[in-house]
C-alpha cells in the first residue's frame, strides 16, 4: 500500500508567520507534488519535484517556496502567511509510469 | 489553456440505481484519465483508472473512455449510500506527470 503522510491535520496560525508544511513518503518514489484545495476552484497544483534537490513551479506558486533534501521528505513553505493562503493543502505522490497519484490525508490550514 | 470538465452537480440518484459521471477534456493528445472519491473533508482517493479506448470495469465501478469524443465517464451500479461523495476526474495531458483535475461532481444517493 502507498504511504503518504502529511505533518498535520490541522493547523492554525498567524498573518506574517513562516509555515512549514511536511510530506513524508515510504516508498522511494521520485515524484512529490503539492496541491491546494479550494471550494469551487477545485485542486490547484503549487510545486512539484522530480528528485531530491529539484523543484518546479506548478499553477500557483507565488507566496510559497519548497524543500527537497531527501527522497522521502516534501516540504511546502508559506514564507510570510497570509489570509488568502487558508485553505487545505494536500501532498501527492506519483507512481511509476501510469502517473497515478495518490494523496496524503491533507492539511486544514487556517490564517488569522 | 488545457481544461478538465465536469458538471459540479449535485447529481442525486435513488439508492440501488445506476450513477452516471461524465467528464470532458480539451487536449487530444491525453494518455491516462483517472478517477477520484473525495469524502467530504478527506483527500481523494484514486478509484479507477483507464488508459484506451472503451469499458473498464472493477466492482460496482466501470470506466468508459471515448478519445475521439474527448470524454470519459464513471458508472456506479447498484448506488449505495456510501458512495455519496464528490467524483474528481483527473487527465494526465502532456506525458510528464502533472495531471489536471475537474472541480468535481456531487453525488448523492438517496436512501
Amino acid at each position: 500500500d502507498v504511504k503518504v503522510t502529511q505533518s498535520s491535520r490541522y493547523l492554525v496560525k498567524r498573518t506574517g508567520e513562516k509555515v512549514f508544511l511536511e510530506c513524508v513518503q515510504d516508498m522511494d518514489h521520485e515524484n512529490m507534488f503539492w496541491y491546494r484545495q479550494d471550494p469551487g476552484l477545485g485542486l490547484r497544483l503549487i510545486y512539484f519535484s522530480y528528485d531530491v534537490k529539484m523543484k518546479e513551479k506548478g499553477d500557483i506558486p507565488e507566496g510559497y517556496s519548497v524543500s527537497r533534501e531527501k527522497k522521502e521528505r516534501f516540504s511546502l513553505i508559506l514564507e510570510s502567511a497570509s489570509t488568502n493562503q487558508t485553505s487545505m493543502y494536500l501532498c501527492a505522490i506519483s507512481l511509476g509510469d501510469v502517473n497515478e497519484q495518490y494523496f496524503g490525508p491533507g492539511t486544514r490550514l487556517t490564517v488569522t | 489553456q488545457k481544461e478538465v470538465e465536469q458538471n459540479s452537480g449535485p447529481l442525486s440518484v435513488p439508492e440501488g440505481a445506476i450513477a452516471s459521471l461524465n467528464c470532458t477534456y480539451s487536449d487530444r493528445v491525453s494518455q491516462s484519465f483517472f478517477w477520484y472519491r473525495q469524502y467530504s473533508g478527506k483527500s481523494p482517493e484514486l478509484i479507477m483508472s483507464i488508459y484506451s479506448n472503451g469499458d473498464k470495469e472493477d466492482g460496482r465501478f466501470t470506466a468508459q473512455l471515448n478519445k475521439a469524443s474527448q470524454y470519459v465517464s464513471l458508472l456506479i451500479r447498484d448506488s449505495q449510500p456510501s458512495d455519496s461523495a464528490t467524483y474528481l476526474c483527473a487527465v494526465n495531458m502532456n506525458r510528464d506527470d502533472k495531471i489536471i483535475f475537474g472541480k468535481g461532481t456531487r453525488l448523492h444517493i438517496l436512501p
